[in-house]
């Protein structure tokens, strides 16, 4: 198993530019997110979904949209990039949100910077 | 909404010593507790979790945790730190979002960074 993959690894976008992170995911796990790791401030959830369709917001959804067609991938996208949203994202999956005791299994990361 | 504390953004050991990366939370009902480790440039790997089987919970790589109620802790320790144990370590609690469903979220802390010196 592959695991949880992301791309791209680095990214620099200019204001205003858009683009889609992408997550996927090979372990079938029904439970996908987004985080961001900004320092000093451990990691916020974004969005998060819980099957394919179906998708919420986190803490900090603002600016970013995303989708769950398949179980296995998760896209985050990027609307209209801020140099605010320079950070590194983590997309983390697990078997089932619904027990609270799930172990989260996270992507390797996409670091990006917005000039 | 639960909250991670984190004492010490910043701990540094000999290799050897103990090593003790020092978590409190907020909760008021018995809480799902995780210790992640984060390698540079890596993502985030479970060391060990607490989902109230047992107060004190074995992790790999020689780490193990204490959930202590009284204290509202759940700190991590290490008999002998190693050089590769140099990394971020964060705790993270689990909690219900979106009430009403059954959805839960990590809230992590704001990360310890364990320097390992020879």
């Amino acid at each position: 198993n592959a695991g949880v993959t992301q791309t791209p690894k680095f990214q620099v976008l200019k204001t205003g530019q858009s683009m889609t992170l992408q997550c996927a995911q090979d372990m079938n796990h029904e439970y996908m997110s987004w985080y961001r790791q900004d320092p000093g401030m451990g990691l916020r959830l974004i969005h998060y979904s819980v099957g394919a369709g179906i998708t919420d917001q986190g803490e900090v959804p603002n600016g970013y949209n995303v989708s769950r067609s398949t179980t296995e991938d998760f896209p985050l996208r990027l609307l209209s990039a801020a140099p605010s949203q320079t950070s590194v994202y983590f997309c983390a999956s697990s078997y089932g949100s619904d027990s609270g005791s799930s172990e989260q299994f996270f992507g390797p990361g996409t670091r990006l910077t917005v000039l | 909404a639960q909250s991670v504390t984190q004492l010490g953004s910043h701990v540094s050991v000999s290799e050897g010593a103990l090593v003790l990366l020092r978590c409190n939370y907020s909760s008021s009902v018995p809480p799902y507790l995780f210790w992640y480790v984060q390698y540079p440039n890596q993502g985030l790997q479970l060391l060990l979790k607490y989902t109230s089987a047992a107060t004190l919970v074995k992790g790999i790589n020689g780490f193990e945790a204490e959930f202590k109620k009284s204290e509202t802790s759940f700190h991590l320790t290490k008999p002998s730190a190693h050089m590769s144990d140099a990394a971020e370590y964060f705790c993270a609690v689990s909690e219900e979002w979106n009430s009403g469903g059954s959805n839960y979220k990590l809230t992590f802390g704001k990360g310890t960074l364990l320097t390992v010196n020879p």
